[in-house]
């Protein structure tokens, strides 16, 4: 079946700098991909929608120039902490839909801690 | 705007007995409902969904959800319950119409005691 893959699965990075988390999917066109944070215990919080080629629609209350998301091919979709903070130490989760809208795939999700 | 509501933040029960674990939803248009379950530090495994049709689904684990537009819900069930269903339970919501993404509950601990 379709498969989400998440890259890296666990990143731990210093305070100030950046981290990009890969997002991909591998058996199927990803016409949108979407990008969840979660905090233990949490719901999953929508960060931003990506469609491919254009950019990413942020939800409200997110910093987009904190995290850029890129959506440059029908498979590939990355998010970029940048400057790092310890309070982005979270847990990210991709997810991507295909062509036909039906069904969304998650990723397994890429653990940032922030040190 | 769409939104999903879990009421009920941990369900305990025995093994072997029946379990629900309640969701219900708001859409502008017609709904996309899914159930999803989270192990620790795991992501998320798809257990069913609903699109059209009956409205019992059946889905992975012996799972099944029935949709109820009236009273707006898709409950989750299971007649026997096993120790390793405990998890975080999400139920989930997609307007179709809008073509956007998953809004999620706030999850649902589910707890089966041996």
């Amino acid at each position: 079946g379709a498969v989400v893959s998440q890259h890296p699965s666990r990143v731990i990075c210093k305070s100030g700098t950046s981290v990009k988390i890969e997002c991909r999917s591998l058996d199927f066109q990803a016409t949108t991909m979407f990008w969840y944070r979660q905090f233990p215990k949490q719901s999953l919080m929508l960060m931003a929608t990506s469609n491919e080629g254009s950019k990413a629609t942020y939800e409200q209350g997110v910093e987009k120039d904190k995290f850029l998301i890129n959506h440059a091919s029908l498979t590939l979709s990355t998010l970029t902490v940048t400057s790092a903070h310890p309070e982005d130490s979270s847990f990210y989760i991709c997810s991507a839909s295909g062509t036909s809208g039906n069904t969304i795939y998650f990723g397994e999700g890429s653990w940032l801690t922030v040190v | 705007a769409q939104s999903v509501a879990q009421p009920e933040d941990q369900v305990n029960v025995a093994e072997g007995n029946p379990l629900t674990v309640k969701c219900t939803y708001s859409v502008s248009g017609n709904p996309y409902l899914f159930w999803y379950v989270q192990y620790p530090n795991r992501g998320l495994q798809f257990l069913l969904k609903y699109i059209t049709g009956d409205n019992l689904v059946k889905g992975s684990y012996g799972f099944e959800a029935e949709f109820n537009k009236s009273q707006t819900s898709f409950h989750l069930k299971k007649p026997s319950a096993l120790v390793s269903d405990s998890a975080l339970y999400f139920c989930a919501v997609r307007d179709i119409q809008a073509g956007t993404a998953l809004i999620f509950g706030k999850g649902t601990t589910l707890s089966v005691s041996s």
